[in-house]
């Protein structure tokens, strides 16, 4: 099994509906990401999670919201799709020192019609 | 602030060809180095990384060095293969600030038979 799960793997839904997106890790770490790849502008973070009872925006959170169910499971909402939302998103983890990296899930493909 | 620069992309080589993807990176303190790498339809992968000045960090026969005098920390491999076409991000972690983790926006490598 993958570090990182995400699913669905490829979603596409109408403006205006609500979509769940979810992660679940089994690194065992507590901090948990979501991110955002658009062509030409990297990754975005949408927000971040250091527990479960610590949920920060990052620094595209305007229309997503997240929920942070247990350690090991962070899922990210759209609570009213537009189309400028169509991106490829991002779930990660991370260890807690500061020379470690992300673990990436594989990514969720997301267009909003 | 921090941040990471990187080269513009696509760049296109032949395979057996010498690849170097240069990046450089701006920061008050003393920063983490690290290179992913995202092949087509998959999430990002930790390829290397270098934690102080002077580390060379190695992986899969690419290799980058941690320049503090150039603030640089480009990506080369000496001789490249159809299967490195991928896209190469260089990222930053900040090693005062764990909550400060900045990424390049992508270098997208092909590589012809």
């Amino acid at each position: 099994d993958a570090d990182v799960t995400q699913t669905p793997r490829n979603r596409i839904t109408k403006t205006g509906k609500r979509i769940m997106l979810e992660c679940s890790q089994t690194k065992g770490h507590d901090r948990m990401y979501w991110y955002r790849q658009d062509p030409g502008l990297g990754l975005r973070l949408i927000y971040y999670s250091f527990d479960v009872k610590d949920i920060n925006k990052g620094e595209i959170s305007d229309g997503y919201s997240v929920s942070r169910q247990a350690q090991a499971k962070f899922s990210l909402s759209l609570e009213s799709a537009i189309p400028n939302q169509t991106a490829l998103y991002f779930c990660a983890t991370r260890g807690t020192e500061p020379n470690y990296g992300y673990t990436f899930g594989s990514g969720t493909r997301l267009t909003v019609v | 602030g921090d941040s990471v620069t990187q080269m513009e992309g696509p760049v296109t080589l032949s395979e057996e060809a010498f690849l170097t993807i240069n990046c450089t990176y701006t920061a008050t303190g003393y920063p983490s180095l690290f290179w992913y790498v995202q092949y087509p339809g998959e999430g990002l992968q930790l390829l290397l990384k270098a934690t102080k000045a002077d580390d060379k960090g190695s992986n899969k026969g690419f290799e980058a060095t941690y320049r503090k005098e150039t603030t640089s920390f480009h990506l080369e491999k000496g001789s490249v293969q159809v299967s490195d076409s991928a896209v190469y991000f260089c990222a930053l972690s900040d090693r005062n600030n764990f909550n400060k983790f900045y990424f390049g926006s992508g270098t997208k490598l092909n590589v012809k038979p």
